[in-house]
């Protein structure tokens, strides 16, 4: 299966700020996805990162808030923008494509908390 | 609208036993996939097990095995020999149909193994 590295694994960031996770995975994929998981909670998407084009956002979640790239079919990034103590959570990015059979992969979660 | 009911907020099991945890679906669409995870406390998200809404023998992988009523609409998880492992938040979660490949997730339900 897929092996994904997500940086940085933790932060503890001042409100206001903006804070960039990176996705990178071993192998090309077909679709990557942008979880965030607060605490106590399940996971709910925030986007599906699609390669050379704009995110496609749940309701709920805005491009201005949680900005995505995808510039190639291995890495994709996820920016918290202006961040409030409410975005503390854990954001974990998801992957499916060829040779993962059924599972999606995850990468291993990005704890952040806004102070 | 697709929707995951877990309904246990928790379990406790002693060492050695089985267990089962419930999952319980909705949608309208005949072709769906069903998967459960398991999230230790480290974050991470690890793929247990998959079952096709078309397969027609329960998905078993080691321990594993999904005991699916198509008609019930459940989707329950067995662990046998449960092991100190084993304790950790479970998800289930499903495959919305129509091509999008989002997972749905359930609320989750956390296991404790006693030894």
């Amino acid at each position: 299966s897929a092996v994904i590295s997500q940086k940085p694994s933790r932060d503890i960031c001042q409100r206001g700020t903006s804070l960039t996770i990176q996705c990178q995975v071993d192998s090309q994929v077909t679709m990557m996805f942008w979880y965030r998981q607060q605490p106590g909670q399940s996971l709910t998407l925030i986007a599906t990162a699609n390669q050379g084009s704009e995110a496609t956002y749940e309701s709920g979640f805005v491009i201005d808030k949680f900005p995505i790239s995808r510039p190639n079919l291995t890495f994709s990034t996820l920016t918290v923008s202006n961040m409030s103590p409410e975005d503390s959570s854990i954001y974990l990015c998801s992957v499916r494509g060829q040779g993962l059979l059924y599972g999606y992969t995850f990468g291993s979660g990005t704890r952040l908390t806004v102070v | 609208a697709q929707k995951i009911t877990q309904t246990q907020p928790g379990m406790f099991v002693q060492e050695k036993e089985a267990v089962t945890l419930d999952c319980t679906y909705d949608t309208s669409d005949p072709s769906y996939g069903l998967f459960w995870y398991k999230q230790p406390s480290s974050g991470e998200m690890i793929f247990l097990i998959y079952q096709g809404s078309y397969d027609q023998q329960n998905a078993t992988e080691g321990r594993y095995s999904l005991n699916f009523q198509k008609a019930r609409k459940s989707a329950n998880l067995v662990i046998s020999a449960s092991q100190l492992g084993d304790s950790a938040m479970y998800f289930c979660a499903m495959r919305e149909p129509g091509g999008s490949e989002k997972l749905v997730f359930g609320k989750g339900m956390k296991l404790t193994v006693n030894p």
